[in-house]
């Protein structure tokens, strides 16, 4: 089973929301990802975590803050997005940091009015 | 000049039709190579990962690298209409952070009856 399950699918929020996106995994993999794809792009990555520890942040802005509360779980938290932070988020994880193979779950769309 | 280069199409081909889907990448410390495959909307699925020169066959999936040009494909024979996505090829680098995947912008393929 190589399942990443990310919720909510669909999520619209005012530039004034706090909202949360959320990312789980039970294949035993050590190592997770936030990415997000901007329609007709491919995916950016935003933030690595290893072993819940918060291994890169591509100078994303504050705006969007990670939380990698245990193993199996990567949360992404949102306050005072712009409209122009609408997107697909996805979440992928690897065996470890060292692994290559990374696999991603479904997404999130968010639009941010 | 970008990491990785692959042409955006869209391409369209008739079913039944041998498809051949292309990247370029210009940095020799690249170390995996994977192809995805996503849907409209959907998360990308890995479809095949190789790390040496040479073909790698699943299926009607074939992934081919040549490292000496820094070129790989990705052919699917006996195209199917549910093989309509956007195929992404990604290589990875391994940094002091962990695997960071560097993705091309994507090629569109619609398979028409």
């Amino acid at each position: 089973d190589t399942e990443v399950t990310q919720t909510p699918k669909h999520l619209v929020m005012g530039m004034t929301n706090k909202k949360s996106l959320k990312c789980e995994q039970h294949m035993g993999h050590r190592a997770m990802y936030w990415y997000k794809q901007k329609a007709k792009k491919p995916p950016e990555l935003m933030f690595v975590y290893s072993y819940e520890k918060l291994s890169i942040n591509e100078s994303v802005p504050s705006r969007f803050s990670p939380e990698c509360p245990n193993s199996s779980l990567l949360n992404l938290h949102l306050h005072a997005l712009q409209p122009e932070d609408s997107a697909l988020y996805l979440c992928a994880s690897s065996q470890d940091l060292s692994s290559p193979i990374q696999y991603f779950g479904a997404g999130t769309r968010l639009s941010v009015l | 000049q970008k990491e990785v280069e692959q042409d955006p199409g869209p391409l369209s081909v008739p079913e039944g039709a041998i498809v051949s889907l292309n990247c370029t990448y210009s940095n020799s410390a690249f170390q995996y190579f994977m192809w995805y495959r996503q849907y409209s909307r959907k998360g990308p699925e890995l479809l095949m990962y190789t790390y040496s020169s040479g073909n790698k066959e699943d299926g009607r999936f074939t992934a081919q690298v040549d490292k000496s040009s820094k070129y790989i494909s990705l052919f699917i024979r006996d195209s199917q209409p549910s093989d309509s996505a956007t195929y992404l090829c990604a290589i990875n680098i391994l940094t002091g952070g962990g695997n960071k995947l560097t993705f091309g912008t994507g090629t569109q393929l619609k398979v028409e009856l």
